[in-house]
């Protein structure tokens, strides 16, 4: 089946710095790519969904310039998280729609564990 | 109010119990989807489904659209079917988007 990778899957970084986390589809394409934050015992919260080639569309109250995304190529984004602060601690998972195929699904990454300290 | 309802929230099970979990939405859909997170928080797609009933191993999951409802049965359970499951829902109003249900916990006893 369809595999999504993510990584890295644990980061733990100081209050100030940059983290960045990246979405690969590995044996298909995917035009979209959608990021989701996920707190503890709480549903996915969509973040904002990426468009191969061109900016990214984010959800109300996600902050564009702090969430930075960028997606490369049909099988690479990626999430920065910028002048990282403690409150940014969250579970981090991604999610790619297949352009051909199973392309009503979504297939996830393992996700991602930050803790800013 | 959620686009998508599930219950119970948590569930706990002695190993070979029959297991429902619950699902309801509010909004047109093009496909409701069942999916499992385990602890390690990886989330696996189990279900696709938009009318009917599917089937894989132990798992059987329904959905009536009239009533805009799912369930989830897992046969003759297992401590490795312990996990959270979510019901999340794709509508051909919002384009991408996805609305995912807070999911239900369940922990199958040895």
């Amino acid at each position: 089946g369809a595999v999504v990778s993510q990584h890295p899957s644990r980061v733990i970084c100081k209050s100030g710095t940059s983290v960045k986390i990246e979405c690969r589809s590995l044996d298909f394409q995917a035009t979209t790519m959608f990021w989701y934050r996920q707190f503890p015992k709480q549903s996915l919260m969509l973040m904002a969904t990426s468009n191969e080639g061109s900016k990214a569309t984010y959800e109300q109250g996600v902050e564009k310039d702090k969430f930075l995304i960028n997606h490369a190529s049909l099988t690479l984004s990626t999430l920065t998280v910028t002048s990282a602060h403690p409150e940014d601690s969250s579970f981090y998972i991604c999610a790619a729609k297949p352009i051909r195929g199973e392309n009503e699904k979504l297939f996830f990454g393992s996700g991602t564990q930050l803790s800013v300290l | 109010k959620n686009e998508v309802e599930q219950s119970p929230q948590n569930l706990t099970a002695q190993e070979g119990e029959f297991i429902t979990i619950n699902c309801s939405y509010s909004v047109g859909i093009s496909a409701l989807h069942w999916l499992q997170q385990h602890p390690g928080g990886g989330i696996v797609s189990l279900f696709m489904l938009s009318s009917g009933k599917k089937k894989h191993g132990r798992l059987i999951a329904t959905i009536n659209i009239q009533e805009k409802h799912s369930s989830l049965h897992i046969t003759a359970s297992h401590p490795r079917d312990s996990a959270v499951y979510i019901c999340a829902v794709s509508s051909p109003f919002t384009g991408n988007q996805f609305y995912f249900g807070t999911g239900t916990s369940l922990t199958v006893i040895p």
